[in-house]
């Protein structure tokens, strides 16, 4: 079946640091690939996504590729911001209707 | 902008009781998800439904059920809480059913069964 692993967290930063989040999936086919986002007291949110080999989704500064020969799409944003602290779910979409989530990674960005 | 509302934020029920969540969205979506959140687990499918009347299991369905009477409405039922139901369930709607389409997500529900 279908599988999303994630680094594990915590992640601390200082502000402007760069982050990394890996993701790394397996999965039959070609899956659409995201990254959600979870604010303290809220739910899930889309940050980006991408749908084919090669594509790059972007969004506030944050970007991740879809790389298929290394089943990967890992999370990056070139200088964090303190509003940027919350949980980052990556997630597929590979077949009809279920989306597989990994589990979190919980980043503290400390001014 | 997509709206998927819960109707609690926090719940507390007993050991036993009979529990619904329920959620509502405003755009007219086909699918309808219900996930609970754990620490270390991160989303695990409970439930989802494809159209109105129409259902299926997720990862865990055990101990729950789910309606979907209406388009727009999708409950989720613990026919008996127990303890280890104690979670933060999530509900989300999505436009389509090919894998390019995004989940909307509501606030959640915190509930604790003591």
């Amino acid at each position: 079946g279908n599988s999303v692993t994630q680094m594990e967290g915590p992640v601390t930063l200082s502000e402007e640091a760069f982050l990394t989040i890996n993701c790394t999936y397996t999965a039959t086919g070609y899956p659409s690939l995201f990254w959600y986002v979870q604010y303290p007291g809220e739910g899930l949110q889309l940050l980006l996504k991408a749908t084919k080999a090669d594509d790059k989704g972007s969004n506030k500064g944050f970007e991740a590729t879809y790389r298929k020969e290394t089943t990967s799409f890992h999370l990056e944003k070139g200088s964090v911001q303190v509003s940027d602290s919350a949980v980052y779910f990556c997630a597929l979409s590979g077949g009809y209707q279920k989306v597989t989530f990994g589990t979190g990674t919980k980043l503290q960005v400390i001014p | 902008d997509v709206k998927v509302t819960q109707s609690s934020r926090y719940l507390v029920k007993r050991t036993g009781e009979k529990v619904f969540l329920e959620c509502v969205q405003d755009m007219d979506h086909e699918n309808m998800f219900w996930y609970r959140q754990d620490p270390g687990l991160g989303l695990r499918l409970i439930y989802f439904s494809y159209d109105v009347k129409m259902k299926e299991k997720g990862d865990i369905p055990e101990g729950y059920s789910v309606s979907r009477e209406k388009k727009e409405r999708f409950s989720l039922i613990l026919e008996s809480a127990s303890t280890n139901q104690t979670s933060m369930y999530l509900c989300a709607s999505r436009a389509g059913s090919g894998g390019a389409y995004e989940q909307y997500f509501g606030p959640g529900t915190r509930l604790t069964v003591t």
